[in-house]
Parts: structure tokens; C-alpha cells; sequence
């Protein structure tokens, strides 16, 4: 079945540490990929997004993303995380030759930035 | 801008009971989602409305599960009867191109007794 894999489920880490979250997803052909956040009492938000052209796309609060098609992965990553930065990842994909466009999203990986 | 805007935020109901969930789409976007969220995974797509139009219901419950979006604006989500497997989070979320970045409300709770 087609899906979108993330690697871990939980993450825990120290403030300034770096982070990397995998996605990889299953389908074939041109797909528009997406990061959303979601902070602790708050709704989804955009973290970034990669439709075409230069494959490592930053996004906000520091964010940076690489798409490598070969690997059918976008993995998030950020050098130097904040207690801030504590939150739930998903990352999502739209497969092109859908229709309608049906975004699919991973389950989910919960990161707690500890002081 | 404003965002998009669902209610109720909380509701607590008994299993077999009726509930249902209104969404107002940011102004302007033609497309708009349903998504259940489940506690401990990623939202997934209920509906897709296009305008007034489903385009995708592939995974909406049908036997209880409904919705509609009439005049193409504000859209329902309904649940007839429930069961306690509806317990999650339900998410609207709206788009200006089919394919492009959903914007998403704040949820709907659903805890089913």
C-alpha cells in the first residue's frame, strides 16, 4: 500500500542539540512534500514545503528540509534545536497524478527538547 | 486573514449517540478537508470537497459518517450513531489550489462513552 513513513515515533533531546527527522514515502511519480508542526495546544501548522526546483528547501524558525528522489525521502532537519521547538512532526505528501490532490500524512513524531 | 474556524472544540458524547462538526473555510478556498486524527497517528483524509463537491470520500464511514458543504463555503461533518472507536480529533483544513498548502483549524474533540 502506498504510504508515508516516519522513523521514529518519539524523540527526546537537549536544547542546541541537532535534529533530523526521516520521511519516506511509497508512491511513484511527481509528489509535492510537506513538513507540518503542531505545538502542544495548537493547530497544524506549515513548517515547509517542496514543490520543484532546488531539492534542500528551508523553512520557518530554522528549519531546513532535503528531498532526494532517489531515496523517496524528505527529511527535516535543524542544526541547533530550542525548548521551543517542542512539538509533534508530520510529514505529509501529495502525489501529482491524484486527481484531487489527497494529502497523505505519516504518523507522526512527538519531539520533546528538554532544558 | 482569518483562519479556519471549527466548532465545537470539546464534545463529549455516549456511544450510538449523534454529533456533528461545522467548519467555515478560510475565504476564498474552493477546497476543503475532513480529517480524523486518532491519538498517536497522523490525520487521516475523511472527505474532500471541491467547491460543493466531494471529490474524495474513498475513506469516510458512510454507514455513519456524512458530510456536506452546501453554497461551496461552510461545511458538516456528522457522526450517526457513534461508536467508541470515534474518539479523536477532527480536523478541517482548507486550500486555495488542489494541490497546494492546507491551512488547518484548531480541531474538534470527540470522546465517545
Amino acid at each position: 500500500a502506498q504510504s508515508v513513513s516516519q522513523h521514529n515515533h518519539h524523540v527526546i533531546l537537549s536544547e542546541a542539540a541537532s535534529l533530523e527527522l526521516g520521511c519516506n514515502y511509497s508512491y511513484g511519480g511527481t509528489v509535492n512534500l510537506f513538513w507540518y508542526v503542531q505545538y502542544p495546544g495548537q493547530h497544524l501548522q506549515l513548517l515547509l514545503k517542496y514543490f520543484s526546483g532546488d531539492p534542500l528547501v528551508k523553512g520557518i524558525k530554522g528549519f531546513e528540509a532535503e528531498f532526494i528522489k532517489s531515496k523517496f525521502s524528505f527529511n527535516l532537519r535543524k542544526p541547533s534545536v530550542q525548548w521551543s521547538d517542542t512539538a509533534e512532526y508530520f510529514c505529509a505528501v501529495i502525489r501529482l497524478t491524484d486527481s484531487w490532490g489527497k494529502l497523505q500524512f505519516g504518523a507522526g513524531t512527538q519531539v520533546v527538547v528538554t532544558p | 486573514e482569518a483562519g479556519v474556524a471549527q466548532s465545537p472544540r470539546y464534545k463529549i458524547i455516549e456511544k450510538r449517540q449523534s454529533v456533528a462538526f461545522w467548519c467555515n473555510p478560510i475565504s476564498g478556498h474552493a477546497t476543503l478537508y475532513w480529517y480524523q486524527q486518532i491519538l498517536g497517528q497522523g490525520p487521516k483524509l475523511l472527505i474532500q470537497f471541491q467547491n460543493n463537491g466531494v471529490v474524495d470520500d474513498s475513506q469516510l464511514p458512510k454507514d455513519r459518517f456524512s458530510a456536506e458543504r452546501l453554497k461551496g463555503v461552510d461545511s458538516t461533518l456528522k457522526i450517526q450513531p457513534a461508536k467508541l472507536e470515534d474518539s479523536a480529533v477532527y480536523l478541517c483544513a482548507s486550500s486555495l489550489v488542489k494541490v497546494g498548502e492546507l491551512f488547518f483549524g484548531e480541531g474538534s474533540r470527540l470522546t465517545v462513552l
